[in-house]
């Protein structure tokens, strides 16, 4: 069965430094993997997705994300926190294709401090 | 273009009462999943339909909740009777999957429900 682990379920960072959100997931191939990001009060919204190809995947608002298939990985950074970045943060796994469910991680919130 | 229409936004009720929580997805996409989110457990998927049937419903916690989708541009999720646990925001969202789709998921910004 496929599952998803965000060891952190809260980070706090300052305005400006850098910041890493750790995912690990658990699927017996290579899964779709996705970062979402939730707003207060809002629906999540796709960060970026891996589906194959280079490992370095660019997304929206500055996120990056690496596969690391050896380390069962798939960590969102981004090099300067802007305050409008704190929100709750979601790792997802999903098996190739889209048809089954998407599993979702139990989220990391992100609080940015000035 | 619109995205993924749930209404009412908001529904305070008594336990015991039948509520209802409507969902439309975007026009074309062939999935639609019911998702329920709570602080103590998280983002919990309820059921899932595949171009109107419903593929997987092994996340209803009971007897209680139903789903069901008539068509391609509607859905909905009941409960009766419903209950003070069953408080939380369920979100609907839709995809397009298979050979045309990548499975991404649109959320709408989510029902919530308190039960008093």
């Amino acid at each position: 069965a496929q599952s998803v682990t965000q060891p952190d379920i809260h980070i706090t960072v300052s305005e400006g430094a850098s910041l890493e959100l750790r995912c690990n997931y658990s699927y017996g191939a290579t899964p779709y993997l996705f970062w979402y990001v939730q707003s207060p009060g809002q629906g999540l919204q796709l960060l970026l997705k891996y589906f194959s190809g280079d490992t370095l995947v660019q997304g929206i608002k500055g996120f990056e994300a690496e596969f690391k298939r050896s380390q069962s990985s798939f960590n969102l950074r981004k090099p300067s926190v802007h305050w409008s970045d704190a929100a709750e943060y979601f790792c997802a796994v999903g098996p190739p294709g889209g048809y089954q469910k998407v599993t979702f991680g139990t989220g990391t919130k992100l609080q940015v401090i000035p | 273009d619109a995205g993924v229409i749930q209404s009412p936004r908001h529904e305070v009720t008594e336990m015991g009462q039948e509520v209802t929580l409507r969902c439309k997805p975007i026009s074309g996409h062939n999935s639609l999943f019911w998702y329920r989110q709570t602080m103590m457990r998280g983002l919990e998927l309820l059921i899932y339909f595949n171009n109107n049937v419903p593929i997987d419903d092994s996340g209803m916690p009971e007897d209680r909740f139903s789903a069901k989708m008539p068509n391609a541009s509607f859905s909905t999720l009941k409960i009766q009777p419903s209950e003070p646990r069953d408080s939380a925001v369920y979100f609907c969202a839709s995809s397009s999957t298979g050979a045309s789709g990548n499975g991404e998921l649109f959320f709408g910004e989510g029902s919530r429900l308190t039960v008093l």
